[in-house]
């Protein structure tokens, strides 16, 4: 079945490490994004992929960064810069910008 | 970054009631798409407009996309516990050329059976 892969579902840091978020689809979808989810604020866009080898920042980029070295993979890092880490993470693609959004079932960070 | 008006924030509802939420954008939008999220869980897609006026139904939810372009309305009817979640609207303006997805803050729906 193709899909979206997210892993793993839960995850534990110390403050000040940094830690990477894996992200894999296998729909063939040509855009990727990370977003951050906090109660009661919605969808954040962290990054977007467009195309392999290229990504763009979106609102709330500090303290992230990503790679999409493959059109089926998109990490993200969540670096020791990122001043208040914990939240729920999602990721998502889509056959093209714009089109209909398919998403992962999301990581859980905590940092302690 | 930009973001749609979607109201109300939060619904409690009694069991079998019909639920209707919307979304309002100041631009002129090319599609709406709504998305239900269960608690813990990444959001689905419910139903997807792309025309002005559509009327698009999946099972006991109907979703329009409004003649003037800059709204959308999602109605629920005969509600059940199992409804319960947030529920997002999200489209894309012909504002720019960066056509990303914008959201709505979503709408959470409480069922009481």
């Amino acid at each position: 079945d193709g899909g979206i892969t997210q892993s793993p579902k839960y995850l534990f840091r110390k403050e000040g490490q940094n830690v990477t978020l894996s992200c894999e689809q296998n729909l063939n979808h040509d855009a990727m994004y990370w977003y951050r989810q906090d109660p009661g604020q919605g969808l954040r866009l962290i990054y977007y992929s467009q195309i392999v080898n290229d990504f763009q920042k979106g609102d709330i980029a500090e303290g992230y960064s990503v790679s999409r070295e493959k059109k089926e993979s998109f990490p993200l890092t969540v670096t020791s810069a990122q001043k208040n880490p914990t939240a729920f993470y999602l990721c998502a693609s889509t056959l093209f910008m714009g089109g209909e959004a398919f998403f992962g079932q999301g990581t859980r960070l905590t940092v302690v | 970054g930009q973001q749609l008006n979607q109201s109300p924030q939060s619904m409690f509802i009694q069991e079998g009631e019909d639920v209707s939420m919307n979304c309002t954008s100041s631009s002129i939008f090319n599609t709406w798409l709504w998305y239900k999220q269960d608690p813990g869980e990444g959001p689905v897609l419910l139903i997807a407009l792309y025309k002005a006026g559509e009327l698009t139904s999946n099972g006991r939810l109907t979703a329009q996309f409004g003649i003037t372009r800059k709204d959308s309305f999602l109605n629920i009817s005969a509600s059940i516990p199992s409804d319960v979640g947030i529920y997002f609207c999200a489209g894309t303006s012909n504002a720019g050329n960066n056509r990303k997805l914008i959201w709505g803050l979503g709408t959470s729906l409480a069922v009481n059976p």
